[in-house]
């Protein structure tokens, strides 16, 4: 049973500050890595993905993978009251089905970004 | 260009109905994906097509469900004999090839189905 764990929330943060949203997975042959955002009432939008260890950095955004703890972190920097949201982790394994890259999310952690 | 796009957006239908949910994923894009999520929770897979295979429907939950895609492009998803415990949204989501890791899934606006 692949599990994605990820704290719920909410986690509240002050404008311009770092926010960093964390993420667990159980299966060790899961391959990518997916952060989703969501707002309230909206479909779930990729940010950004990541498959190898160490850092990837999209603009604000860094994303954070280390396969041998199963942990992946996104790092928002300068937070900005727009980036109040629920985000998602989602992993694949390539093997899960008959060659699907299905997506298994976690819960989603709110993200309130206080002006 | 056009993204991901579902309809109905709302659905309300009385319990022991069939419905049908229609996606029409990213023009080109070869992978189609059902989910199903509910309030507070992420979406949880149902079933991939890749073109017109359906090859994975292990998330189904059981045989009141069933999806196609009969030309590769657009899928419907149907639900027979509607119960209460359906009711949540389905979303759909397309990549461009599904079978490399980096590929990336874009997910429509969902349908809201309730069953009163």
């Amino acid at each position: 049973q692949k599990e994605v764990e990820q704290n719920s929330g909410p986690l509240s943060v002050p404008e311009g500050a770092i926010a960093s949203l964390n993420c667990t997975y159980s299966d060790r042959g899961s391959q990518s890595f997916f952060w989703y955002r969501q707002y309230s009432g909206k479909s779930p939008e990729l940010i950004m993905f990541i498959y190898s260890n160490g850092d990837k950095e999209d603009g604000r955004f860094t994303a954070q993978l280390n396969k041998a703890s199963q942990y992946v972190s996104l790092l928002i920097r300068d937070s900005q009251p727009s980036d109040s949201a629920t985000y998602l982790c989602a992993v694949t394994t390539p093997y899960s089905g008959a060659g699907s890259y299905q997506l298994t999310f976690g819960k989603g952690t709110k993200l309130s970004v206080i002006p | 260009g056009a993204g991901v796009s579902q309809s109905p957006r709302y659905k309300v239908t009385k319990r022991g109905q069939d419905v049908a949910l229609r996606c029409d994923p990213i023009s080109g894009h070869v992978s189609l994906y059902w989910y199903r999520q509910a309030l507070g929770q992420g979406p949880e897979f149902l079933t991939y097509f890749n073109y017109e295979a359906q090859q994975d429907k292990s998330g189904l939950p059981n045989d009141r469900f069933s999806a196609e895609r009969p030309e590769g492009s657009i899928s419907t998803l149907t639900i027979q004999r509607t119960e209460q415990r359906d009711s949540a949204m389905y979303r759909c989501a397309s990549s461009l090839f599904g079978r490399e890791r980096s590929d990336e899934q874009y997910f429509g606006p969902g349908t809201r189905l309730t069953v009163t």
